[in-house]
């Protein structure tokens, strides 16, 4: 089945840096790739998706880019905010599969 | 976006009582629901996806008989932790997708922190 690896497991960065986590899945057949950001105690919201057929995405602050070849998605953070603070989780749906396959997480910390 | 309630959100129970956890689609109708346990500090881990109208599949390792699942209608799955035991302590989730947005985006409840004594 699907294997998804996510790095770093946590990472730390003054306000006002950027923040870059990365994925890398097994199923050169994984066509979906959402990421989720989860508070403490909260549930988990998704924050920005991609489709194998598209390279990058940008949402205000949030980009995610997609290199299937390698096999490998990952999450930009520009212009952190203390808000930004959270875990996240990067997840992969290879085709046919109902659910959705999480990396163990990345606990972001954004220094003020 | 699609929203999913889930009731209740914490809940302390005494070893060997039973829990029921309600997951419940308020804006879509939900053929399919899927639980996950999160222990802390670790990933979403898919304990088994709920059919509405026919038995649940489990994941490997998951026993069907101590997690009771049942999803008797379009917006309504239901999970029951029998004979709780303190190592069943642990945030649970569960999660919908909505036809009406591809069917792809995975939308959570808002979680249940289980506590066993």
């Amino acid at each position: 089945g699907e294997n998804v690896e996510q790095h770093p497991s946590t990472l730390s960065v003054q306000e006002g840096d950027s923040a870059v986590i990365k994925c890398t899945y097994s199923d050169s057949a994984s066509n979906y790739f959402p990421w989720y950001k989860q508070e403490l105690g909260k549930r988990p919201q998704l924050i920005i998706d991609i489709r194998s057929n598209v390279g990058e995405k940008k949402d205000q602050r949030i980009a995610v880019t997609l290199n299937k070849t390698a096999k490998h998605f990952s999450l930009h953070i520009t212009e952190t905010q203390p808000e930004d603070s959270a875990v996240y989780f990067c997840a992969s749906t290879p085709p046919g599969a109902n659910n959705l396959f999480f990396g163990t997480g990345t606990r972001l910390t954004v220094i003020p | 976006g699609a929203v999913v309630s889930q009731h209740p959100s914490w809940v302390i129970c005494k070893s060997g009582t039973s829990v029921k956890i309600e997951c419940r689609s308020l804006d879509f109708q939900a053929t399919t629901m899927f639980w996950y346990r999160q222990f802390p500090k670790q990933s979403l881990m898919l304990m088994a996806t709920s059919n509405e109208g026919s038995k649940a599949t489990y994941e490997q390792g998951v026993e069907k008989d101590k997690f009771l699942i049942n999803h008797a209608s379009l917006t309504l799955s239901t999970l029951t932790v029998t004979s709780a035991h303190p190592e069943d302590s642990s945030f649970y989730i569960c999660s919908a997708k909505d036809p009406g947005q591809g069917n792809e985006k995975l939308f959570f409840g808002s979680g249940t922190q289980l506590s066993v004594l």
